[in-house]
């Protein structure tokens, strides 16, 4: 079974700083997707940023971007120039490329952004 | 347009009504969900309708009902909840299974 590791309950950045979140996940799988989706306390959930396995290129999307290791099975996004409504909960999540519906979660990052 | 809306915002509930929780979506997905999230928890995903036929139900309780009337509605049908079903109950939707997911804003729902 497959599994998603987000080892930093919460994370804390200055505005206008740079943040690392980590994720690390593991399968068996060759073919699949990974997600980072944001929660603001709003809580309306939403898609940061994609990338498909298959793909050596790490995605990219304005201030944010990915480092995909897929041999150590991690999965990191950077938020460059931290603002403040950056502050929220971040999910790492993957999904089968084999056709399959379910999405699986992280358990959360909650990131804090210091003005 | 990249929205999925859900009715009601709110719904505050005792164990033994019955209510419905309504997701709505104009994408075109062929691929709905139904989440449930207790705070400061990853979501746990419920239920998969994939063109409009029920393609996961993850063990849910008889009490939680999913329907699908057609390609851009989902509804959650409640009966007889407890307390512990207390949480944010989320709709999604997705192109296909190969596709990210977009989420409703939620129904945070309370079982009194």
């Amino acid at each position: 079974a497959q599994t998603v590791t987000q080892s930093q309950p919460e994370m804390s950045v200055q505005e206008a700083e740079t943040v690392t979140l980590s994720c690390t996940y593991d399968t068996s799988e060759s073919d699949y997707y990974l997600f980072w989706y944001k929660q603001p306390p709003s809580r309306q959930m939403i898609l940061v940023i994609r990338q498909e396995a298959y793909k050596q290129q790490n995605a990219t999307e304005n201030r944010f971007s990915v480092n995909f290791q897929k041999a150590a099975k991690s999965f990191s996004l950077k938020i460059s120039d931290s603002q403040l409504g950056d502050a929220a909960m971040y999910f790492c999540a993957y999904r089968t490329g084999t056709g399959g519906f379910k999405t699986i979660f992280g358990a959360g990052t909650r990131l804090f952004v210091k003005a | 347009d990249t929205e999925v809306t859900q009715t009601p915002k709110h719904l505050v509930m005792g164990m033994t009504n019955k209510k419905s929780l309504k997701c709505e979506q104009h994408m075109g997905h062929r691929a709905m969900y139904w989440y449930k999230q207790k705070a400061k928890k990853p979501p746990e995903l419920m239920f998969v309708y994939s063109y409009e036929k029920l393609s996961i139900n993850e063990s849910v309780p008889s009490r939680f009902s999913p329907e699908c009337p057609n390609s851009s509605l989902l509804n959650l049908h409640l009966h007889a909840l407890q307390p512990e079903d207390s949480a944010l109950y989320l709709c999604a939707s997705s192109q296909d299974s190969d596709y990210e997911q977009y989420f409703g804003p939620g129904t945070r729902l309370t079982v009194t």
